[in-house]
């Protein structure tokens, strides 16, 4: 069964630092990873999806990497603003089976102080 | 819509009364989702829904739960006979789909918030 760790919980930066958030799977047989943003009391809203054939994804400020063989996902903040605040959660679809049965990491909690 | 679209953001009700959650996909999405997050938890699949097939409801924690899709286009979670348990944030989500499942990006709405006393 797959398991999706992110590590840590919680992190809390200076306005302006780079930063970096960790996933983690067990089972590295994944057809694609999304990185997700969830503000308190919203939906997700998706930041960039990687497929497990890609190395890596960027979207302004934004940089996400894979290693699939590692089973490891990064998210890399440039900059980092207080609008960065928010919970950052990352899933993983399988590659076999039903791959819209994505599994979720628990998120990690990322406040920005000004 | 532009986006995705859920009803009710929140929902008190009392344990044992019946409640359901609706779901507004994306204009032309062909694949639907409903996602639980619970306090603590992460996402648990609860249900898919793609075009025409049959759904897979593999995820529905109890025969309390059922969920539709009329004319492929808008959901309704049911569940039945409520629970303190069930508390939690529905969440709905769209993607467009290809041939074979394989699916693309999600889009979540913001979630149907049941709190069951």
């Amino acid at each position: 069964k797959q398991e999706v760790t992110q590590i840590p919980a919680a992190l809390s930066v200076p306005e302006g630092e780079n930063l970096v958030l960790n996933c983690s799977f067990t089972d590295s047989a994944i057809y694609n990873l999304q990185w997700f943003r969830q503000d308190p009391g919203k939906g997700l809203t998706s930041l960039l999806l990687i497929q497990s054939s890609q190395r890596e994804q960027t979207s302004g400020r934004l940089n996400a990497s894979l290693d699939k063989s590692s089973g490891r996902s990064t998210l890399y903040i440039a900059a980092s603003q207080p609008g960065d605040s928010a919970t950052y959660l990352c899933a993983v679809s399988p590659l076999r089976g039903s791959n819209y049965k994505l599994t979720f990491g628990k998120g990690t909690l990322l406040t920005v102080n000004p | 819509g532009a986006g995705v679209s859920q009803s009710p953001s929140n929902k008190v009700t009392e344990k044992g009364k019946d409640v359901e959650l609706r779901c507004d996909p994306i204009s032309g999405h062909t694949a639907l989702y409903w996602y639980r997050q619970s306090l603590g938890q992460g996402l648990e699949f609860l249900i898919y829904f793609q075009g025409n097939s049959a759904p897979d409801k593999s995820g529905l924690p109890s025969d309390r739960f059922s969920a539709e899709r009329t004319g492929g286009s808008v959901s309704t979670l049911t569940i039945q006979r409520t629970q303190q348990e069930d508390s939690a944030v529905y969440l709905c989500a769209s993607s467009l789909a290809r041939r074979g499942g394989i699916t693309g990006e999600l889009f979540f709405g913001e979630g149907s918030r049941l709190t069951v006393l």
